[in-house]
């Protein structure tokens, strides 16, 4: 089992520019999480989802639009980058019984 | 508002006992859970509370307090390893899942 995975790893997007992160899970997670972390903060939660085909907002959605097509995959758009948006974005899942998070290992994004 | 507390940094040896504190402040509570994050890699879970009481697995013990909004993460026999930050977070929601975190404590053992 690969568990969580996102792609990509590493981004530079300019002022503007759009681009869609994808997180897969093959553990048939029905919950799946889009999180953010900036420096010396803790995670925050930008949308979730509670089976395919629903989507909810977080904390702090704005700016941020999100998908779920198949229950595998979570992905989660900035339509018009702000250099704000420069963090770390983890994508989590879990099962709907039971209180564990799966992580996935995160995209570093940097917005110049 | 929601808010959790947790020391920003904490020390100690290998070989010894840490406790890492965690309050809360949030408009529902269904749960105490604590994650580890090594470096910025992907936080892992440690463990979950959801009622009064310790919970043991390994060398590391979670405690609950719903009446003070107090939890606390305690590790001993502290290693090298165990240096990363931990994140208490508050689960807020029954059904979705969804969880408030602190701002995470930062370890450092020192030999």
């Amino acid at each position: 089992n690969a568990g969580v995975t996102q792609t990509p790893k590493f981004r530079v997007l300019k002022t503007g520019q759009s681009m869609t992160l994808l997180c897969a899970q093959d553990m048939n997670h029905e919950y799946m999480y889009w999180y953010r972390q900036d420096p010396g903060m803790g995670l925050r939660l930008i949308h979730y989802s509670v089976g395919e085909g629903t989507t909810a907002k977080g904390e702090v959605p704005d700016g941020y639009n999100v998908s779920r097509l198949k229950k595998q995959n979570f992905l989660l758009g900035l339509e018009s980058a702000a250099p704000s948006q420069t963090s770390v974005y983890f994508c989590a899942s879990r099962f709907v019984v039971g209180y564990e998070q799966y992580f996935g290992p995160g995209t570093r994004l940097t917005v110049t | 508002g929601q808010s959790l507390e947790q020391p920003s940094e904490v020390t100690a040896v290998e070989g010894a006992i840490v406790q890492i504190n965690c309050t809360y402040q949030t408009s529902g509570f269904y749960g105490l859970s604590w994650y580890q994050q090594h470096d910025g890699g992907a936080p892992t879970f440690l463990s979950y509370n959801g009622l009064d009481g310790l919970e043991e697995t390994g060398r590391f013990s979670s405690f609950l307090s719903r009446s003070d909004s107090y939890g606390y993460l305690l590790l001993q026999e502290l290693q090298m390893k165990d240096s990363a930050s931990y994140f208490c977070a508050v689960r807020i929601s029954s059904n979705t899942g969804k969880l408030i975190f602190g701002q995470g404590t930062t370890l450092q053992v020192k030999p």
